[in-house]
């Protein structure tokens, strides 16, 4: 079973221009969710679908950032337009829908894609 | 005070030592918790989850929680230099209400493993 997978690995940009990132979840996998990680921190949530519905965007910066999940497949996070700031890794992770009412679910990480904003 | 919280390290244990990685978190209501690796340049990778009090083990790794003191652990016994990575804990914050719900990480800690 293919794992998560992002793309592109990495991404050199100016300050102003736009960077649009993307997640394959692993196959079956309704929740997806977005992390990113800046030098010297620990990685941060930025915002969790469930399909193809944001479920809690309570980590996303500002709003120069635009996540979408059209057909609650795969996901695409759009930068516009970049800032110093916005350098960093930044993951996906997905896991099963699940029904518990205690426990969440383990979730898979892709490799990531580091952005950088020159 | 941080949400989660780990000594940064660099931990470093012998060959064939036990290593103890340790965590703590701010949340009284934490309902799940998890270890994952990552190397340099690498995604966190999941090695472990724990969601009751006590202990879990999974080949080498065995994770210990106590809730009552807000304590996660995870031990790797016959440590081996391909251990050498950053253990992030990673805990979800508040009552759950549903089995989906973000991760809260800490900063990881450095494992050296000397052989």
């Amino acid at each position: 079973e293919a794992g998560v997978t992002q793309f592109p690995s990495h991404s050199v940009i100016e300050k102003g221009q736009t960077v649009t990132l993307r997640c394959d979840p692993i196959s079956g996998h309704d929740n997806l969710y977005w992390y990113r990680r800046v030098m010297g921190k620990e990685i941060k949530f930025l915002l969790h679908f469930v399909k193809e519905s944001k479920q809690d965007e309570s980590g996303m910066p500002n709003n120069r950032f635009l996540a979408e999940r059209t057909g609650g497949t795969y996901s695409t996070l759009k930068v516009q337009p970049a800032e110093l700031e916005d350098s960093g890794v930044y993951f996906c992770a997905s896991s099963p829908l699940g029904l518990a009412t205690t426990q969440t679910y383990e979730q898979y990480f892709g490799p990531g894609t580091r952005l950088t904003v020159t | 005070q941080k949400e989660v919280e780990q000594n940064s390290g660099p931990l470093s244990v012998p060959e064939g030592a036990i290593a103890s990685l340790n965590c703590t978190y701010s949340d009284r209501v934490s309902q799940s918790f998890f270890w994952y690796r990552q190397y340099s340049g690498k995604s966190p990778e999941l090695i472990m989850s724990i969601y009751s009090n006590g202990d879990k083990e999974d080949g080498r790794f065995t994770a210990q929680l106590n809730k009552a003191s807000q304590y996660v652990s995870l031990l790797i016994r016959d440590s081996q230099p391909s251990d050498s990575a950053t253990y992030l804990c990673a805990v979800t914050l508040g009552n759950v209400g549903s089995g989906n719900t973000p991760l809260v990480f800490g900063k990881g800690t450095r494992l050296s493993v000397i052989a």
